[in-house]
């Protein structure tokens, strides 16, 4: 069982803002950075979103991170179809002393 | 910037394997790097890091695989290294190293990691 708990759908219609919530405790989201990835099927996971809402060279300003308290979200403003992947959140947990990740989130353009 | 993993087999439990990502178009003595793992069908899971030479080239790993698995570096050569003794089914994954930036930041909480490489497949079986 995760230690980050992700819905494990989201959609939305094109151009709609839909957004991921990434739930977690003191101990990790509560103290530390979230991360965000995408994941295509079948491909490897990309980095999207970095301390919390910092995005890396190239991907797309609809993509927009955010943390409070103990949980984050990522948020993607005018969805498109090539937004169709799975995301994680992903946080370092201070009583586990690693890194963790929630369950991922797929994400349907309808 | 290009990571590509390499060394994945089917192996029986208990047996050990040494998997290799070669890293292309920057140096990897430059970062830390980072082995992560994604059993079939199942989310992502972070097996551990080593840090930079100049930070010592300490690792740091995740509890299933501590007693385990050892991660190494070949700056020279440009490559990673992740070594899976006393193997387990339950290890049976696709396995992804990263380059991880750190910032200088030495608490790895600070980390993230970009780009991945395609993933090498461990299969754990009798």
């Amino acid at each position: 069982q995760p230690v980050l708990t992700q819905p494990p759908s989201a959609s939305g219609t094109p151009g709609e803002l839909v957004t991921i919530s990434c739930s977690g405790s003191n101990s990790n989201l509560g103290s530390n950075y979230v991360f965000w990835y995408q994941q295509f099927p079948g491909t490897a996971p990309k980095l999207l979103i970095y301390q919390d809402q910092w995005r890396p060279s190239g991907v797309p300003d609809r993509f927009s991170g955010s943390r409070s308290g103990t949980s984050a979200s990522l948020a993607i403003s005018g969805l498109r179809s090539e937004d169709e992947a799975e995301y994680f959140c992903s946080a370092w947990d201070d009583t586990l002393n690693g890194l963790i990740f929630g369950g991922g989130t797929k994400v349907t353009a309808l | 910037v290009q990571l590509v993993e390499s060394g994945g087999a089917l192996v029986q439990p208990g047996r050990s394997l040494r998997l290799s990502c070669t890293a292309s178009g920057f140096r990897i003595a430059d970062y830390a790097m980072g082995w992560f793992r994604q059993a079939p069908g199942r989310g992502l899971e972070w097996v551990g890091f080593i840090r930079r030479r100049t930070y010592g080239g300490t690792t740091k790993y995740a509890a299933p695989v501590r007693d385990r698995f050892i991660i190494s570096r070949n700056d020279v050569g440009n490559v990673a290294y992740l070594q899976m003794n006393s193997l387990k089914t339950d290890d049976t994954a696709l396995y992804y190293c990263s380059r991880t930036m750190t910032d200088n930041a030495i608490f790895a909480g600070e980390w993230w990691s970009d780009p991945w490489g395609q993933g090498t497949l461990v299969t754990v079986s009798s």
